[in-house]
């Protein structure tokens, strides 16, 4: 069983459309839990970062994490075109630095 | 704050040949970190430093592939001889630990992407 499980997609959605993103795991010990956004061919970049359990909101973005079911969550609101990018999920242990990463799901916004 | 440089942002090889990648890390962060992305996959972890020494290497193909970290700031990362299935974008990244609720984030730099013909 992979430590990180992500649903692959595409997932195509029209413009202003409400986005669910999610992750699952199975390693009880993670404690933060990362969201980034990768264009195409460009790295990827930091988009959310949330501690623990609990909700996080940015803008049109929110971030959940649910760890009594290991599950996390990226939600965006009135999604727009430049939306469109592939999303990876990312976490990690308490004071470990070691990252384990998604597969990472590509989103497509149509205008 | 200067974000992770990489270089060269484009290679292309045949199979066989070898390349060099460099990475300089965010200023301040000790550990730097080098990851293949196949296309349509997650980033795999190749290897791990912390400051100069090597934390895990467990998935780096060490017949063929090699990284440095000399000083504890740059890296390189090289691969010789070159195979088809090496074709990958090469991230580097860097954190900084620093635990409870500040935590610990990875950043990445825009990669360097590898075609192997």
């Amino acid at each position: 069983q992979k430590e990180v499980e992500q649903d692959p997609g595409p997932l195509s959605v029209p413009e202003g459309a409400i986005v669910s993103l999610n992750c699952t795991y199975s390693n009880s010990a993670f404690q933060y839990f990362m969201w980034y956004r990768q264009y195409s061919r460009k790295g990827p970049e930091l988009l959310m970062y949330t501690y623990s359990s609990g909700n996080k909101e940015d803008g049109r973005f929110t971030a959940q994490v649910d760890k009594s079911s290991k599950y996390i969550s990226l939600f965006i609101r009135d999604s727009q075109p430049s939306d469109s990018a592939t999303y990876l999920c990312a976490m990690s242990a308490y004071n470990f630095n070691k990252f384990y990463f998604g597969s990472g799901t590509k989103l497509n916004v149509k205008p | 704050e200067a974000g992770v440089a990489q270089s060269p942002r484009y290679k292309i090889i045949e199979k066989r040949q070898s390349v060099a990648f460099w990475c300089n890390p965010i200023s301040g962060h000790a550990t730097l970190y080098w990851y293949q992305q196949i296309l349509g996959q997650g980033p795999k972890l190749l290897i791990q430093f912390q400051n100069n020494g090597v934390v895990d290497d467990s998935q780096l193909p060490k017949d063929r592939f090699s990284a440095e970290r000399l000083k504890g700031v740059d890296s390189t990362l090289k691969i010789q001889p070159a195979k088809l299935e090496d074709s990958a974008v090469y991230l580097c990244a860097s954190s900084q630990m620093r635990g409870g609720v500040s935590g610990n984030t990875i950043y990445f730099g825009e990669g360097s992407w590898l075609t192997v013909v």
